[in-house]
């Protein structure tokens, strides 16, 4: 069985750092492509980063140069660095598994990030 | 980016109604189109990929069609369980993007 479970998430000061993390199990995060999406209090869904079994990493703009995805192979976990941080990424942010056709077929709890001052 | 509309927001029915989900894209994206189920407090789960493909253990009253700019998400008979927020999200470019959501409701 697959498990996702992130963690680190908290209150945060705007311009602030956090790290959170996606350990997995059932799953080897390097052999796929792993991806983490956001949810904001009440709102809709939106894609944020994937890191490919390969390596390449990829961000949404609203992201780009403020987050950077990793993993760490030997621990099969999934990270992700997010750098200074603004009200608008206050969101509840799940790991997840892509499958076919770029869908996600599995996903963690999730963990909330909230940035206010 | 490629903007996914679903219509409607929301939706009133009762079980045992056949309710139908509509997903454009603002532009054509093949047959890329995948969509979830959401629950309160709960992740998103998989329904359907490439647009018409079950997801394994997903009821069979769930069917999604379309291709191109134009998709669908129909429930044929609606049970207790179905009534959630249903999303559609493009998987034609790296940067995916969701539909804004459809709430199903309890007539």
């Amino acid at each position: 069985e697959v498990q996702l479970v992130e963690s680190g998430g908290g209150l945060m000061q705007p311009g602030g750092s956090l790290t959170l993390s996606c350990a997995a199990s059932g799953v080897t995060v390097s052999r796929f492509y792993m991806n983490w999406i956001r949810q904001s209090p009440g709102q809709g869904l939106e894609w944020v980063s994937v890191i490919y079994s390969g390596g390449d990493t990829y961000y949404a703009d609203s992201v780009k140069g403020r987050f950077t995805i990793s993993r760490d192979d030997s621990k099969n976990i999934l990270y992700l660095q997010m750098n200074s941080l603004r009200a608008d990424d206050t969101a509840v942010y799940y790991c997840t598994r892509q499958y076919s056709y770029g869908s996600f077929d599995q996903w963690g709890q999730g963990t909330l990030v909230t940035v206010s001052s | 980016d490629i903007q996914m509309t679903q219509s409607p927001s929301s939706l009133s029915a009762s079980v045992g109604d056949r309710v139908t989900i509509t997903c454009r894209a603002s532009q054509s994206i093949g047959i890329n189109v995948n969509w979830y189920q959401q629950k309160p407090g709960k992740a998103p789960k998989l329904l359907i990929f490439a647009a018409s493909t079950l997801y394994s253990g997903v009821p069979s009253r769930f069917s999604g069609s379309g291709s191109g700019t134009d998709f669908t998400l129909t429930v044929s008979s609606l049970q207790p369980e179905d009534f959630a927020i249903y999303y559609c999200q493009q998987s034609y470019n790296i940067f995916r993007t969701f539909g804004q959501g459809t709430k199903l409701e309890v007539k």
